[in-house]
Protein backbone atom coordinates (compact mmCIF):
# COMPACT_ATOMS: atom_id res chain seq x y z
CA UNK A 1 0.00 0.00 0.00
CA UNK A 2 2.40 2.75 -1.45
CA UNK A 3 0.01 5.51 -1.74
CA UNK A 4 1.24 8.99 -1.82
CA UNK A 5 5.05 8.45 -2.66
CA UNK A 6 7.34 11.33 -2.68
CA UNK A 7 11.08 12.22 -3.83
CA UNK A 8 13.57 13.24 -2.89
CA UNK A 9 12.96 13.14 1.05
CA UNK A 10 16.00 15.92 1.53
CA UNK A 11 17.83 18.28 -1.01
CA UNK A 12 19.39 21.27 -0.47
CA UNK A 13 20.16 23.66 -3.65
CA UNK A 14 21.91 27.14 -4.23
CA UNK A 15 19.83 30.20 -4.90
CA UNK A 16 19.17 30.33 -8.72
CA UNK A 17 19.21 25.99 -9.15
CA UNK A 18 16.53 24.37 -10.12
CA UNK A 19 14.61 20.94 -9.24
CA UNK A 20 11.89 18.93 -9.95
CA UNK A 21 10.03 17.40 -6.67
CA UNK A 22 8.32 14.13 -7.45
CA UNK A 23 4.77 12.75 -6.67
CA UNK A 24 3.50 9.95 -7.36
CA UNK A 25 0.02 8.05 -6.21
CA UNK A 26 -1.42 4.48 -6.85
CA UNK A 27 -4.58 5.05 -5.87
CA UNK A 28 -6.52 6.03 -9.05
CA UNK A 29 -6.90 9.36 -7.82
CA UNK A 30 -8.39 11.82 -9.88
CA UNK A 31 -7.24 14.83 -8.23
CA UNK A 32 -3.70 15.81 -6.90
CA UNK A 33 -2.46 18.76 -5.11
CA UNK A 34 1.09 20.44 -3.68
CA UNK A 35 1.21 22.10 -0.69
CA UNK A 36 4.06 23.82 1.78
CA UNK A 37 4.52 24.33 5.01
CA UNK A 38 6.74 27.09 6.52
CA UNK A 39 7.86 26.64 10.16
CA UNK A 40 4.97 26.93 12.79
CA UNK A 41 2.43 27.79 9.78
CA UNK A 42 0.11 25.94 8.24
CA UNK A 43 0.31 24.09 4.88
CA UNK A 44 -0.71 26.66 2.16
CA UNK A 45 -2.14 25.15 -2.01
CA UNK A 46 0.29 25.79 -4.47
CA UNK A 47 -0.93 23.98 -7.58
CA UNK A 48 -3.64 21.28 -7.89
CA UNK A 49 -5.02 18.95 -11.04
CA UNK A 50 -8.12 17.71 -11.31
CA UNK A 51 -7.12 15.31 -13.83
CA UNK A 52 -4.36 14.50 -16.76
CA UNK A 53 -3.62 17.90 -18.89
CA UNK A 54 -5.65 20.30 -16.15
CA UNK A 55 -3.58 22.02 -13.55
CA UNK A 56 -4.44 25.44 -11.90
CA UNK A 57 -2.95 27.92 -9.36
CA UNK A 58 -3.88 27.79 -5.54
CA UNK A 59 -2.82 30.38 -3.11
CA UNK A 60 0.79 30.52 -2.99
CA UNK A 61 1.83 29.59 -7.03
CA UNK A 62 4.50 32.12 -7.71
CA UNK A 63 8.11 30.61 -8.56
CA UNK A 64 6.52 26.79 -9.39
CA UNK A 65 5.13 25.02 -12.33
CA UNK A 66 3.46 21.81 -12.70
CA UNK A 67 2.53 19.43 -15.07
CA UNK A 68 0.09 16.31 -15.40
CA UNK A 69 0.36 13.86 -18.07
CA UNK A 70 -0.78 10.61 -16.61
CA UNK A 71 -3.24 10.13 -13.73
CA UNK A 72 -0.75 8.70 -11.21
CA UNK A 73 2.65 11.67 -11.30
CA UNK A 74 2.10 15.47 -10.15
CA UNK A 75 5.81 17.04 -10.52
CA UNK A 76 6.25 20.31 -9.02
CA UNK A 77 9.11 22.27 -10.57
CA UNK A 78 10.92 25.20 -9.49
CA UNK A 79 13.10 26.98 -12.04
CA UNK A 80 15.12 29.47 -10.10
CA UNK A 81 15.46 28.81 -6.26
CA UNK A 82 15.00 31.49 -4.02
CA UNK A 83 15.66 31.44 -0.40
CA UNK A 84 12.17 31.88 0.30
CA UNK A 85 11.08 28.41 -1.23
CA UNK A 86 13.11 26.92 1.54
CA UNK A 87 9.99 24.59 3.21
CA UNK A 88 8.53 21.23 3.64
CA UNK A 89 6.54 20.73 0.44
CA UNK A 90 3.82 18.05 0.64
CA UNK A 91 1.81 16.24 -2.57
CA UNK A 92 -1.83 14.74 -1.55
CA UNK A 93 -4.55 13.36 -3.72
CA UNK A 94 -8.13 12.37 -3.19
CA UNK A 95 -10.68 11.48 -5.47
CA UNK A 96 -12.16 14.48 -5.48
CA UNK A 97 -14.60 17.30 -4.46
CA UNK A 98 -18.32 15.51 -4.07
CA UNK A 99 -16.90 12.17 -3.05
CA UNK A 100 -16.15 13.73 0.73
CA UNK A 101 -13.48 11.66 0.86
CA UNK A 102 -10.12 13.51 2.33
CA UNK A 103 -6.86 14.05 0.84
CA UNK A 104 -3.71 11.42 1.45
CA UNK A 105 -0.95 12.84 1.56
CA UNK A 106 2.50 11.72 1.20
CA UNK A 107 5.80 12.29 3.48
CA UNK A 108 6.88 15.22 2.47
CA UNK A 109 10.04 16.92 0.69
CA UNK A 110 12.37 19.04 3.00
CA UNK A 111 14.12 21.81 0.75
CA UNK A 112 16.28 23.78 1.58
CA UNK A 113 17.92 27.01 -0.15
CA UNK A 114 20.82 28.16 0.29
CA UNK B 1 -6.00 36.90 6.76
CA UNK B 2 -6.51 33.56 8.40
CA UNK B 3 -9.56 31.69 7.21
CA UNK B 4 -9.03 28.83 9.70
CA UNK B 5 -7.71 29.38 13.00
CA UNK B 6 -6.16 27.40 15.51
CA UNK B 7 -5.13 29.88 19.08
CA UNK B 8 -3.63 27.09 21.18
CA UNK B 9 -0.02 26.67 19.63
CA UNK B 10 0.12 23.63 21.97
CA UNK B 11 -2.29 21.69 24.80
CA UNK B 12 -0.94 19.51 27.34
CA UNK B 13 -3.13 16.61 28.96
CA UNK B 14 -2.49 13.58 31.24
CA UNK B 15 -3.17 10.26 29.70
CA UNK B 16 -6.62 8.97 29.98
CA UNK B 17 -8.10 12.05 30.18
CA UNK B 18 -10.46 14.05 27.51
CA UNK B 19 -7.95 16.10 25.18
CA UNK B 20 -10.13 18.72 23.46
CA UNK B 21 -8.45 20.92 20.71
CA UNK B 22 -10.30 24.06 19.31
CA UNK B 23 -10.68 25.43 15.76
CA UNK B 24 -12.33 28.21 14.39
CA UNK B 25 -13.34 29.61 10.93
CA UNK B 26 -14.37 32.94 9.01
CA UNK B 27 -15.01 31.43 5.66
CA UNK B 28 -19.21 30.32 6.00
CA UNK B 29 -18.51 29.21 2.03
CA UNK B 30 -16.62 25.71 4.07
CA UNK B 31 -18.41 22.83 3.44
CA UNK B 32 -16.49 20.20 5.25
CA UNK B 33 -14.44 20.35 7.73
CA UNK B 34 -11.48 17.82 8.37
CA UNK B 35 -8.47 16.99 11.02
CA UNK B 36 -5.16 15.69 10.22
CA UNK B 37 -2.51 14.43 13.02
CA UNK B 38 0.95 14.58 12.37
CA UNK B 39 4.01 13.16 13.68
CA UNK B 40 7.53 14.87 12.64
CA UNK B 41 9.45 13.66 9.53
CA UNK B 42 5.95 12.49 7.99
CA UNK B 43 2.56 13.60 6.36
CA UNK B 44 -0.34 14.77 7.78
CA UNK B 45 -2.92 11.78 8.18
CA UNK B 46 -6.27 12.20 7.70
CA UNK B 47 -8.27 11.45 11.28
CA UNK B 48 -12.14 12.48 11.03
CA UNK B 49 -14.31 14.44 9.23
CA UNK B 50 -17.59 16.12 9.32
CA UNK B 51 -19.77 17.78 6.52
CA UNK B 52 -21.57 21.01 7.26
CA UNK B 53 -24.80 19.45 7.26
CA UNK B 54 -23.89 17.49 10.68
CA UNK B 55 -23.35 18.88 13.97
CA UNK B 56 -21.11 15.84 15.42
CA UNK B 57 -19.02 12.83 13.61
CA UNK B 58 -17.89 10.21 15.85
CA UNK B 59 -15.30 7.23 15.28
CA UNK B 60 -13.76 5.25 18.32
CA UNK B 61 -11.95 7.77 20.67
CA UNK B 62 -12.34 10.75 18.47
CA UNK B 63 -15.54 12.85 18.14
CA UNK B 64 -15.54 16.07 16.07
CA UNK B 65 -18.35 18.98 16.95
CA UNK B 66 -19.31 21.65 14.58
CA UNK B 67 -20.75 24.64 15.40
CA UNK B 68 -22.17 26.78 12.28
CA UNK B 69 -23.15 29.68 14.14
CA UNK B 70 -20.30 30.21 16.15
CA UNK B 71 -17.83 29.17 13.03
CA UNK B 72 -16.31 26.92 15.70
CA UNK B 73 -15.39 22.69 15.60
CA UNK B 74 -13.63 20.92 18.19
CA UNK B 75 -11.78 17.44 18.33
CA UNK B 76 -12.57 15.56 21.64
CA UNK B 77 -10.00 12.38 21.89
CA UNK B 78 -11.37 10.13 24.94
CA UNK B 79 -9.45 8.53 26.65
CA UNK B 80 -6.17 10.37 25.77
CA UNK B 81 -3.53 7.56 24.45
CA UNK B 82 0.55 8.25 24.85
CA UNK B 83 0.64 7.77 20.95
CA UNK B 84 -1.66 10.52 20.61
CA UNK B 85 1.20 12.86 21.38
CA UNK B 86 1.45 14.71 17.32
CA UNK B 87 0.72 17.71 16.08
CA UNK B 88 -3.22 18.05 15.09
CA UNK B 89 -3.97 20.73 12.26
CA UNK B 90 -8.05 21.21 11.76
CA UNK B 91 -8.70 22.19 7.58
CA UNK B 92 -11.85 23.57 5.84
CA UNK B 93 -13.07 23.19 2.20
CA UNK B 94 -14.72 25.40 0.21
CA UNK B 95 -18.10 25.31 -1.89
CA UNK B 96 -15.64 24.78 -5.36
CA UNK B 97 -17.54 22.41 -7.91
CA UNK B 98 -14.81 22.59 -10.62
CA UNK B 99 -12.62 25.26 -9.00
CA UNK B 100 -10.35 24.92 -6.20
CA UNK B 101 -10.67 21.69 -3.89
CA UNK B 102 -7.55 22.64 -2.22
CA UNK B 103 -7.90 22.41 1.94
CA UNK B 104 -7.39 26.02 4.20
CA UNK B 105 -5.39 24.86 6.92
CA UNK B 106 -5.21 25.95 11.13
CA UNK B 107 -1.58 26.46 11.93
CA UNK B 108 -1.86 23.52 14.22
CA UNK B 109 -1.73 22.59 17.75
CA UNK B 110 0.77 20.44 19.58
CA UNK B 111 -1.06 17.91 21.89
CA UNK B 112 1.15 16.62 24.38
CA UNK B 113 0.12 13.39 26.64
CA UNK B 114 1.66 13.26 29.99
CA UNK B 115 1.60 10.12 31.67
Amino acid sequence: NAGVTQTPKFRILKIGQSMTLQCAQDMNHNYMYWYRQDPGMGLKLIYYSVGAGITDKGEVPNGYNVSRSTTEDFPLRLELAAPSQTSVYFCASSYGVKSNQPQHFGDGTRLSIL
Amino acid sequence: DQQVKQNSPSLSVQEGRISILNCDYTNSMFDYFLWYKKYPAEGPTFLISISSIKDKNEDGRFTVFLNKSAKHLSLHIVPSQPGDSAVYFCAARGLSGGGADGLTFGKGTHLIIQP
